[in-house]
């Protein structure tokens, strides 16, 4: 079935930091790839997203390529802030199916910490 | 902004207690949808609702989970009786539609604590 593989965490970063969070996948067809972003005391937030091969998702900083050769989909930031502590979850969803069958299959997510 | 609201925030209950978890989904959406995360683990997929039906379920939501859209506003979800492994966060979330690249808007979770 499909599944997700983040990077094992946490991570604590100084701010103004470079941040590569990585995300790795495994689905049959051409999923859609998601992160969702959980800040502190809030709900799983979507950041950004890419629907295909080669599309590059951006966001408040944050950017992410859809990479299939590698069946990746890697978060970046140039430039972390203290605001960007939250916990961050890589996800796809699988367009083979229909109705409300397409369901996220979510990675385990990986905390952030930014130290001023 | 709309958003999906969920309650209670945290419920502490005795294992063999039933329990329900509330969301209020956005007004507009027509799919539903129950998260769980285990403390340390995945967030997995438990169940999906759409035209007062389960459209899909996992292994995890077996007999002791059921769902419901009791007034037109309101999505539940019912642990019959709880055990030490049901204690988690649960998310609730609601989309527009469905297919491979609409966006999932979520709660802030409920927390349940089973002792």
């Amino acid at each position: 079935g499909d599944s997700v593989t983040q990077m094992e965490g946490p991570v604590t970063l100084s701010e103004e930091a470079f941040l590569t969070i990585n995300c790795t996948y495994t689905a049959t067809g051409y999923p859609s790839l998601f992160w969702y972003v959980q800040y502190p005391g809030e709900g799983l937030q979507l950041l950004l997203k890419a629907t295909k091969a080669d599309d590059k998702g951006s966001n408040k900083g944050f950017e992410a390529t859809y990479r299939k050769e590698t069946t990746s989909f890697h978060l970046e930031k140039g430039s972390v802030q203290v605001s960007d502590s939250a916990v961050y979850f890589c996800a796809l969803r699988n367009p083979n199916y229909t109705g409300a069958n397409s369901k996220l299959t979510f990675g385990k997510g990986i905390t952030l910490s930014v130290r001023p | 902004e709309p958003e999906v609201t969920q309650t209670p925030s945290h419920q502490v209950t005795q294992m063999g207690q039933e329990v329900i978890l509330r969301c209020v989904p956005i007004s507009n959406h027509l799919y539903f949808y129950w998260y769980r995360q285990i403390l340390g683990q995945k967030v997995e997929f438990l169940v999906s609702f759409y035209n007062n039906e389960i459209s899909e379920k996992s292994e995890i939501f077996d007999d002791q989970f059921s769902v419901e859209r009791p007034d037109g506003s309101n999505f539940t979800l019912k642990i019959r009786s709880t055990k030490l492994e049901d204690s988690a966060m649960y998310f609730c979330a609601s989309s527009k539609g469905t297919g491979g690249t609409g966006e999932l808007f979520f709660g802030e979770g409920s927390r349940l604590t089973v002792l």
